[in-house]
Formats: structure tokens, C-alpha cells, sequence
């Protein structure tokens, strides 16, 4: 099986840009799609990014996804930081095998 | 409106059973297949397996095999997720959530969890 790495914590102030990371451990990142999730305190995941770069209906297009095979890892930069951003976020994606594996999560601070 | 509703929190005993609930609304619940996730304290997700309502097809992850149940009763359009003999090591928020798409395990709807709290 393989892992996604994030870091544990970023932090950036409001109205900055911020990047966060997913590296896979084995296997291409750009075989398989990438998800994130975010997870406010308090509260059940929501999907902001879906198939690497697609957003559902409702989530702002200050939230994008991308992958980099050159670092074998995909990325959700959150641009237009505001406080209501902060929250947990988690990346997820999955193998021929059909295993599902997340991300151990990023929190992201805005102050 | 897509919805899943899970049922409310649990707490139990350790070597209690128990059987917590996730109805789908405002969807065709038998044409798409529900997962469910685990968040222990303070943790991450895990997914723990995916049922297909329309027949029962049931996969589960490793770490969860023969630790958990997951069925479905698609006559009232819902989805379950059962202990025979709970631990305190169950004590986690539960979630259920809505596949796009059973190979790429892509998540479209969350319930809203349901929280288990085992403890003597």
C-alpha cells in the first residue's frame, strides 16, 4: 500500500495565498485522482477538490487543486485566505487496487 | 437535496453491541455505493469499507475485516455499520459518506457523524 504525506500544520494570514502538500509515497500521483477535504472544527468533512482539480458546485474558486509528478505529489492552494477557511484538511486518493488511502491531514491556521 | 442522515450518539460498554444507521434522501440511494469513515480523537480518517445498496456488494479494509458489519436495507434507504462486542478503542466519530464512484473512492456527500463513546 502506499501513503500520502502532508505536513502537519501551515499557517498563513488573511487575504495571503496558501499551498498545501500531498506526497505519495509509491506509485504515480498522476495515475490515480486526487481528493481533499476539509473539515472545520466541530463538524463532518466536505469536499472542496475532486478528480485533482475539480471543484462541486458551491465551493469558491479561491480553492484549486494540482498535481506535480516531478514530486510525485498534488497540492490545494487556497488563495483570498479568510478566517472561515480555518479548519483541517485532508488529501485522499487510491490505487488499481482499489485501496483508499487519506492523508494524515493539514491543519490550517488564519491569523 | 442530497442528504445522509445518521443516527444519534452512542455510549456503551465494553463488550456491548451495537448498530448505528445512515439514511440517504434525495437520491436513487440503490445507485450509488456508501462508505464509512472512522475519526478516533484528535485523528484522521479512515475508511473502514463501502456497501452498494442495490446488492449488497461489500467490501472492506484490511484493519476492519471481521472487526465491524456494514449492510444495508434498501427498502428504507439506509446503510448500517455494527459491532458485535464493542472495545474502548471504538470510541470514535463515524462517518458515512455518498461514492461517486467505487474505484476512485470520491466522496460527493457526508453525513453529519454519529459519535461512539465506549467506557466501563
Amino acid at each position: 500500500n502506499f501513503m500520502l504525506t502532508q505536513p502537519h500544520s501551515v499557517s498563513e494570514s488573511p487575504g495571503k495565498t496558501v499551498t498545501i502538500s500531498c506526497t505519495r509515497s509509491s506509485g504515480s500521483i498522476a495515475s490515480n485522482y486526487v481528493q481533499w477535504y476539509q473539515q472545520r472544527p466541530g463538524s463532518a468533512p466536505t469536499t472542496v477538490i475532486y478528480e485533482d482539480n475539480q471543484r462541486p458546485s458551491g465551493v469558491p474558486d479561491r480553492f484549486s487543486g494540482s498535481i506535480d509528478s516531478s514530486s510525485n505529489s498534488a497540492s490545494l492552494t487556497i488563495s483570498g485566505l479568510k478566517t472561515e477557511d480555518e479548519a483541517d484538511y485532508y488529501c485522499q486518493s487510491y490505487d488499481s487496487s482499489s485501496n483508499w488511502v487519506f492523508g494524515g491531514g493539514t491543519k490550517l491556521t488564519v491569523l | 437535496e442530497v442528504q445522509l442522515v445518521q443516527s444519534g450518539a452512542e455510549v456503551k460498554k465494553p463488550g456491548e453491541s451495537l448498530k448505528i444507521s445512515c439514511k440517504g434522501s434525495g437520491y436513487s440511494f440503490t445507485s450509488y455505493w456508501i462508505g464509512w469513515v472512522r475519526q478516533m480523537p484528535g485523528k484522521g480518517l479512515e475508511w473502514m469499507g463501502i456497501i452498494y445498496p442495490g446488492d449488497s456488494d461489500t467490501r472492506y479494509s484490511p484493519s476492519f475485516q471481521g472487526q465491524v458489519t456494514i449492510s444495508a436495507d434498501k427498502s428504507i434507504s439506509t446503510a448500517y455499520l455494527q459491532w458485535s462486542s464493542l472495545k474502548a478503542s471504538d470510541t470514535a466519530m463515524y462517518y458515512c459518506a455518498r461514492l461517486l464512484d467505487v474505484d476512485t473512492a470520491i466522496v460527493d456527500y457526508w453525513g453529519q457523524g454519529t459519535l461512539v463513546t465506549v467506557s466501563s
